[in-house]
């Protein structure tokens, strides 16, 4: 499968501890993106990378979520001190930097915080 | 920053029948709209965008019209199927490089199509 990959896809844990989601992009593409997703809403945007380099960030990311992609290609989203608002899909999403706009999303990770 | 509102929540129609989805926003500098379909349990996937500098775009049974001037830009499905009962969401964005910053989606619609 060549498609967007995520990992893990669900996660419990307890509010206060803090967790780890990855995400491999379509190898060819140097954009990545990550969204949050929560029942009935649409996706909203977290923050996005060209290559390595993080471009823009949400004002919905606080200072205990933090991105990277060290490499420019897979990223990893961190969420410190979980709350149980931090409850939701993340979905991670990529790019070619090309005319087309499409993103080509993962399956998602599913937290949930108790 | 950009707001992106869809309405109403639910649609429900017959097979066979066409669906109007709309969708506003409020950043008159966005200039790329695409339409996003997620089934139950399934990753948005894109199913037709538009740029600004068009008014209509078609792709078989699925079509988009943009009024710029009013700010607000439908997606047109004709002769539903019950395959395309999901959750259908707009979004927009300023598309500067070529490629994305950043989209902004609606809340999304769930369509229903009565078999």
């Amino acid at each position: 499968d060549t498609g967007v990959s995520q990992n893990p896809r669900h996660k419990i844990t307890k509010r206060g501890q803090n967790v780890t989601f990855r995400c491999d992009p379509i190898s060819e593409h140097n954009r990545l993106y990550w969204y949050r997703q929560t029942l009935g809403q649409g996706p909203e945007f977290l923050t996005y990378f060209q290559n390595e380099a993080q471009l823009e960030k949400s004002r919905l990311l606080s200072d205990r979520f933090s991105a990277e992609r060290p490499k420019g290609s897979f990223s990893t989203l961190e969420i410190q001190r979980t709350e149980q608002g931090d409850s939701a899909m993340y979905l991670c999403a990529s790019s070619p930097s090309t005319v087309s706009g499409e993103l080509f999303f993962g399956e998602g990770s599913r937290l949930t915080v108790l | 920053g950009e707001n992106v509102e869809q309405h109403p929540s639910t649609l429900s129609v017959q097979e066979g029948d066409s669906a109007v989805i709309k969708c506003t926003y409020s950043d008159s500098a966005s200039n790329y709209f695409p339409w996003y379909k997620q089934e139950l349990g399934k990753r948005p996937q894109l199913i037709i965008d538009i740029r600004s500098n068009v008014g209509e775009k078609k792709d078989q049974r699925i079509a988009v019209t943009l009024n710029k001037t009013a700010k607000h830009f439908s997606l047109h499905i004709t002769e539903t199927q019950p395959e395309d009962s999901a959750v259908y969401f707009c979004a927009a964005s300023r598309d500067r490089t070529g490629a994305n910053s950043k989209l902004t989606f609606g809340k999304g619609i769930t369509l229903s199509v009565r078999p």
